[in-house]
């Protein structure tokens, strides 16, 4: 009955291979994210989306690509990894559109992406 | 620039006290300000969430303030246990013209003492 999941939760690969990270929530929220966590412990919004609009964090690389197949999962793909994208990431979504308001955040666990 | 800051970096705090975590933000423009949890190789929990009208909220042992002139808010822990032992992170939701923008302190590291 886990409210956001996110798979895998560990994920090892080599430069320049493209992974995907899995994110569905069963809260039927209507935004979901996904935020960076550096070795600093420092998180970051990468993208925000719900069906209708996508609002990506302006320093994203564009090898970084969301997709939706549908309003429960938003799943991230990324193309020609590099050694600086080792950092967990994390799926969250909320029940408001992307127009703020005052629902919370909830979060995955994160997935931890180890590039080699 | 927003930008969200927490001191102390890290905190370790006998049994049973009472202490106070700082979360400060540079922008008072703000929709709402929310405090996480993050246990290790875990995800966030959310503990407390203040909208920008609101002064505080309390839920357990917990009570979070918000004093958006100054730019401050504070999350109170009372009683303290070990297995409040987590990083505590802040994260402002900022007014922006079009954007959803929500930016996160880098967090207290708390540790409990037995």
């Amino acid at each position: 009955d886990t409210a956001v999941s996110q798979t895998p939760k560990y994920l090892v690969t080599q430069m320049g291979n493209d992974k995907s990270i899995k994110c569905e929530q069963n809260l039927g929220h209507d935004t979901m994210y996904w935020y960076k966590q550096d070795s600093k412990k420092f998180l970051k919004i990468m993208f925000s989306y719900n069906n209708k609009e996508l609002i990506i964090n302006e320093t994203v690389p564009n090898r970084f690509s969301p997709k939706s197949p549908d309003k429960a999962h938003l799943n991230l793909h990324i193309n020609s990894l590099e050694l600086g994208d080792s950092a967990v990431y994390f799926c969250a979504s909320s029940p408001e559109g992307l127009r703020p308001g005052s629902e919370k955040l909830f979060f995955g666990s994160g997935t931890q992406l180890s590039v080699l | 620039k927003q930008e969200v800051t927490q001191i102390p970096a890290a905190l370790s705090v006998p049994e049973g006290e009472n202490l106070v975590l700082n979360c400060s933000f540079t922008d008072s423009a703000i929709y709402n300000l929310q405090w996480f949890r993050q246990d290790p190789g875990k995800g966030l929990t959310s503990l407390l969430l203040i909208q920008s009208s609101q002064r505080e909220q309390t839920s357990g042992r917990l009570n979070a303030s918000l004093d958006k002139s100054s730019g401050r808010s504070t999350l109170y822990i009372a009683a303290s246990q070990p297995g409040d032992s987590a990083t505590y992170l802040c994260a402002v939701r900022f007014l922006m013209n079009r954007d959803d923008k929500i930016i996160f302190g880098k967090g207290t590291r708390l540790h409990i003492l037995p």
